[in-house]
């Protein structure tokens, strides 16, 4: 099994949808979670912490589910600026940053 | 205006001859690491350094070589280029104290003919 997993997509939703995705990881130890997005050919750049307890910023939601292993993402009343691909990472105890593949989403006009 | 900055941007060069992709952050970072990225593998750590002169490797080293002489510095050599090593780089910097927040490069694009 990968250390992280995420759906490659594409999402292709159109605007003012609702989308969600999740990343599921293998190894319990792991300690923070994070979502990073990153435009085509550009640097990934963080776009937000996730929290046990979920937290949301904006438009964005991020959960964890220790117990599952997985974090999920919602972005809610999608904007064409929200194309991109997203990255789910995860730091392990040990300090070792694991990067998932990315999961792409297009917004459509 | 905090940064990390990678040089050159583009480059495109031949089988065999040496060239060096520099990297340099203006944030006092602790941890400085390169990556690869290409379509299908996403990112994968070349090599990364946690202070300067303290380099280890990451999961796909072969090939590459680095050195952390100063703080701000960590630049990515590759002695003898081949055709397997065209890619996209990104250079990334972060805090002991933020885990998992890393500050990116805008990348190099690197073609090896």
């Amino acid at each position: 099994r990968k250390e992280v997993e995420q759906d490659p997509g594409p999402f292709n939703v159109p605007e003012g949808a609702t989308v969600a995705f999740n990343c599921t990881y293998s190894n319990s130890a792991s300690q923070s979670f994070f979502w990073y997005r990153q435009d085509c050919r550009k640097e990934p750049k963080l776009l937000m912490s996730v929290y046990s307890s979920g937290n949301e910023d904006g438009r964005f939601t991020a959960q964890l589910n220790r117990a599952s292993q997985y974090i999920s993402l919602l972005i809610r009343d999608s904007k064409l600026s929200d194309s991109a691909t997203y990255l789910c990472v995860v730091n392990m105890r040990d300090d070792k940053i694991i990067f998932g593949k990315g999961t792409r989403l297009h917004i459509l006009p | 205006e905090a940064q990390v900055t990678q040089n050159p941007r583009y480059l495109i060069t031949v089988t065999g001859k040496k060239l060096t992709v520099t990297c340099s952050q203006n944030m006092n970072h602790e941890y400085m690491s390169w990556y690869r990225q290409d379509p299908g593998l996403g990112l994968r750590q070349i090599y990364y350094s946690m202070n300067v002169e303290v380099t280890d490797k990451g999961d796909v080293p072969e090939g590459y070589k680095v050195s952390r002489k100063e703080k701000r510095n960590f630049p990515l050599i590759l002695e003898s280029p081949s055709p397997n090593q065209t890619s996209l780089y990104f250079c990334a910097s972060r805090s002991y104290i933020t885990q998992g927040v890393q500050f990116f490069g805008p990348g190099t694009r690197l073609t090896v003919l």
